[in-house]
């Protein structure tokens, strides 16, 4: 199983940068890497996803090492918004695990 | 365009009862996923349906639960005679081709708002 390891908690405060990092040693070749974050009370939403080149979109950008074990999903500018749950996952089992949960400080 | 619609929203069942919770996906998605969320914990894989075809059930428990998704109407999700630890929230997803490595593994999954399970 490609199982992901993430830390349980990080904090940062408005504006910083974040990096959140999630070790996925086990994952395979054909096995895309997604992020997705969980707000309070709400259904997980989609926040990026890549294979192997480092990706952007207007939420975070995906930083993927490159032997692929690793990946580190940044928040350029942290807003209060932003303080979820956020969970890395590997498409070969669907095992969200308990994500790191991200806390804003004005 | 609305998004993933599950209902309803909280369920109260006492022991024993049934449970049927229902999700819509999302309009031209032909793939739904089940996931259930203990309090404090994290998202668990419960069925991957592709329209009337189980693909994956590894995640469901083998007794009390079963999952279907129709040609037409919501998937469903069903839960006999229910007991206090099946109490947690029940998210539905869907996407557009199959979300394993096994197909497509780059779409995205979206999610619905969850159905709050309570059993007294």
């Amino acid at each position: 199983d490609a199982k992901t390891t993430q830390p349980n908690s990080m904090e940062s405060n408005e504006e910083e940068p974040v990096h959140l990092p999630c070790n996925h040693s086990t994952i395979s070749g054909t096995d895309y890497i997604h992020w997705y974050r969980q707000l309070p009370s709400q259904g997980p939403e989609y926040v990026i996803h890549g294979l192997t080149s480092n990706v952007n979109n207007r939420m975070a950008s995906l930083a993927i090492a490159e032997d692929r074990k690793s990946s580190t999903l940044i928040l350029h500018r942290a807003t209060l918004r932003d303080a979820a749950v956020y969970y890395c996952i590997t498409y070969s089992t669907l095992t969200f695990g308990k994500g790191t949960m991200l806390l804003v400080s004005p | 365009n609305a998004g993933v619609m599950q209902n309803p929203r909280h369920l109260v069942r006492r022991r024993g009862q049934e449970a049927r919770l229902r999700c819509s996906p999302m309009k031209g998605h032909s793939h739904v996923y089940w996931y259930r969320q203990l309090p404090e914990e994290g998202l668990k894989f419960m069925v991957y349906l592709q329209k009337e075809n189980i693909i994956d059930e590894s995640g469901m428990p083998k007794e009390r639960f079963s999952a279907e998704f129709p040609k037409e109407g919501p998937s469903i999700l069903r839960i006999q005679q229910v007991v206090r630890g099946d109490s947690a929230a029940y998210f539905c997803a869907s996407s557009r081709q199959s979300g394993t490595s096994g197909g497509a593994g780059y779409n995205e999954q979206f999610f619905g708002p969850g159905t709050r399970l309570t059993v007294l």
